[in-house]
């Protein structure tokens, strides 16, 4: 079965340094989301992305925020300057068909990247 | 906030045992799913029910949907220790284009 792949699965970086991570949907899959949890904590939205521009974005994605869909595969989130508190996992996740059956589309999320700032 | 509440926070029960966990939210919907969640992976979806859906089964999961009341239950029956996880329910904004997900229930099955 078609999955949802993250890497890396795990990025340490220091605090004011840029982090990308990378995901790469599931291949007809149209609508992108990626989301954080920091540890123990809820799921928490940031920004979903289609046909090649985001449709929502969160209080959260700020401008240090960016998403990317450089190729017909690959989906980026950068974090231009990361923070202490950005130290969370972050997942990706894709759902499959256009805007009249978004709402019935279930979301494939991958394993996530554990992010840690120090 | 249309964000949905799990409730318990936290479940622990026998192996075999049924597990019961509900799930309120605030504004009107589409849709309402159900995702697993095992200790630092990903979500995995387990099942919807649609807005004019009120009870539906797939295995040993069963859910059900109250409009009228804004909650929703999911029900695992026969639990086995493999069901250890955290179960989040998750909502769809009007736009569908943001889902919005709970706290989540942490549900141990002792074996």
């Amino acid at each position: 079965e078609p999955e949802v792949t993250q890497t890396p699965s795990h990025q340490v970086t220091q605090m004011g340094q840029e982090v990308i991570l990378r995901c790469v949907p599931i291949s007809n899959h149209l609508y992108f989301y990626w989301y954080r949890q920091i540890l123990g904590q809820k799921v928490e939205f940031l920004v979903s992305f289609y046909n090649n521009e985001i449709s929502e974005k969160s209080e959260i994605f700020d401008d240090q925020f960016s998403v990317e869909r450089p190729d017909g595969s690959n989906f980026t989130l950068k974090i231009r300057s990361t923070k202490l508190e950005d130290s969370a996992m972050y997942f990706c996740a894709s759902s499959k068909a256009g805007v009249e059956v978004a709402y019935n589309s279930p979301l494939h999320f991958g394993n996530g990247t554990r992010l840690t700032v120090t | 906030s249309q964000q949905g509440e799990e409730d318990p926070q936290a479940l622990s029960i026998q192996e075999g045992e049924n597990a019961t966990m509900n799930c309120s939210y605030k504004t009107s919907i589409n849709n309402l799913q159900w995702y697993r969640q095992n200790s630092g992976r990903g979500l995995v979806h387990l099942i919807l029910i649609r807005s004019n859906e009120r009870e539906k089964h797939s295995g040993r999961l069963r859910v059900t949907l109250d409009t009228s009341k804004k909650s929703s239950s999911l029900l695992i029956t026969a639990s086995r220790a493999a069901d250890t996880a955290s179960y989040f329910c998750a909502t769809a904004s009007n736009t569908g284009n943001q889902f919005y997900f709970g706290t989540g229930t942490s549900l141990t099955v002792i074996p």
